[in-house]
């Protein structure tokens, strides 16, 4: 099966400009989760999409970030207006629907995207 | 404090030396993670653990729900081995997952 695909791999933009990051779960997959990684620092959770909807978006630094997942499918997640402080790994992750015993499904990783704002 | 606490952070090793990394949490869980991460690369789950230990190859889990500590191991290692190796937890409170810092760990030919 195709795995957890971002685009874009790297984005370099400036100070105020805007930027959106995409992310291709595995297919059937209703869980999809966003997280970001500054640097030298633990990876933390941004939000949680299970199908179209938000599920858990406590993560979510600011109303600066917007993420979408029209559909049920792909998901976007927009920096607008992006500042230095954004940089960093956005990584994208999606599992299955939790059993009906409630058992965790893997979580499947995308590559990231390196987003840098200068 | 971080809800998850990795160590060591860093961790130089010879090729074929036994090797532990130690994850402890302090949230309630409902499964645990193994993720690796090579350099400039993406991440890969090695394991998914709720209670006991899983083996794959030369790599071993071991989780103590009890004690919220969780280790993972890896026999004979190798340079490819050569990774930062992250330990995720689900919160059994919600569908949050907590990360720790990361493991970095060079093998040396």
């Amino acid at each position: 099966e195709a795995g957890v695909t971002q685009f874009p791999s790297h984005s370099v933009i400036e100070k105020g400009q805007t930027v959106t990051l995409r992310c291709d779960p595995i297919s059937g997959h209703d869980n999809l989760y966003w997280y970001r990684r500054v640097m030298g620092k633990e990876i933390k959770f941004l939000l949680h999409f299970v199908k179209e909807s938000k599920q858990d978006e406590s993560g979510m630094p600011n109303n600066r970030f917007l993420a979408e997942r029209t559909g049920g499918t792909y998901s976007t997640l927009k920096v607008q207006p992006a500042e230095l402080e954004d940089s960093g790994v956005y990584f994208c992750a999606s599992s299955q629907e939790r059993g009906p015993t409630g058992a965790d499904s893997p979580l499947h990783f995308g590559n990231g995207t390196r987003l840098t704002v200068t | 404090k971080n809800e998850v606490e990795q160590s060591p952070q860093n961790l130089t090793a010879q090729e074929g030396e036994f090797i532990t990394i130690n994850c402890s949490y302090s949230v309630g869980i409902s499964a645990l993670h193994w993720l690796q991460q090579h350099p400039g690369g993406g991440i890969v789950s090695l394991f998914m653990l709720s209670s006991g230990k899983k083996k794959h190859g030369r790599l071993l889990a071991t989780i103590n729900i009890q004690e919220k500590h969780s280790s993972l191991h890896i026999t004979a290692s190798h340079p490819r081995d050569s990774a930062v190796y992250i330990c995720a937890v689900r919160s059994n409170t919600g569908n949050q997952f907590y990360f720790g810092t990361g493991t970095s760990l060079t093998v040396i030919p």
